[in-house]
């Protein structure tokens, strides 16, 4: 049972580039949601979707897209990466009260 | 609306000793509330969660959490920790119907020392 896999596990960009974000659950969960990670910061919800084909602002969207397109993957994207997205990413999904998280992203943007 | 707040950025501490990481909230509702724990370049697993009945919740490697509604508070004690107990720790509160959108603290990062 892998429960949530994230991937990839790291990558460094160039400012301007574009990259995609992949979330997979294996527990049937309806809910997905994308945090950033920041030293300080805590966890800051930046999307998340409460079922299948349907996504909703977090605490700080700007700057990314998600989509929900199958019940088992949530994808997070940059279109033109900033340096201030410079993050650890983690990924969670939930059926009830308790949040599963992957193991998160590591984003570098040059 | 809801915030949490995690009154310390860092505790450390001696092996064997006791430990208190506070969590003080802020919520117009009734709320569910959760210490998750995150080792090093992992992500977060739940420790212990509070919903409902006992106030007094416990974990399995020796935690435990009183939910105070009074003092809007949710403390995470271990009376004798561990050097793997070196983590970091986050309290994080939710609504208790809806959508369960839980909101995380800035997290505690606990240091033990031998």
């Amino acid at each position: 049972n892998a429960g949530v896999t994230q991937t990839p596990k790291f990558r460094v960009l160039k400012t301007g580039q574009s990259m995609t974000l992949l979330c997979a659950q294996d527990m049937n969960h309806e809910y997905m949601y994308w945090y950033r990670q920041d030293p300080g910061m805590g966890l800051r919800l930046i999307h998340y979707s409460v079922g299948e084909g349907t996504t909703a602002k977090g605490e700080v969207p700007d700057g990314y897209n998600v989509s929900r397109l199958k019940k088992q993957n949530f994808l997070l994207g940059l279109e033109s990466a900033a340096p201030s997205q410079t993050s650890v990413y983690f990924c969670a999904s939930s059926y009830g009260s308790s949040q599963h998280f992957g193991d998160g992203t590591r984003l570098s943007i040059l | 609306a809801q915030s949490v707040t995690q009154l310390d950025s860092q505790v450390p501490v001696f092996e064997e000793a006791p430990v208190e990481l506070r969590c003080n909230y802020s919520s117009s509702v009734s709320v569910y509330l959760f210490w998750y724990v995150q080792y090093p370049n992992q992500g977060l697993q739940l420790l212990l969660k509070y919903l409902s009945g006992s106030t007094l919740v416990e974990s399995i490697n020796g935690f435990e959490a009183e939910f105070n509604k009074s003092q809007t508070s949710f403390h995470l004690r271990k009376p004798s920790v561990h050097i793997s107990d070196t983590a970091e720790y986050f309290c994080a509160v939710s609504g208790t119907g809806g959508s369960y959108i839980p909101t995380f603290g800035r997290g505690t990062s606990l240091i033990v020392h031998p």
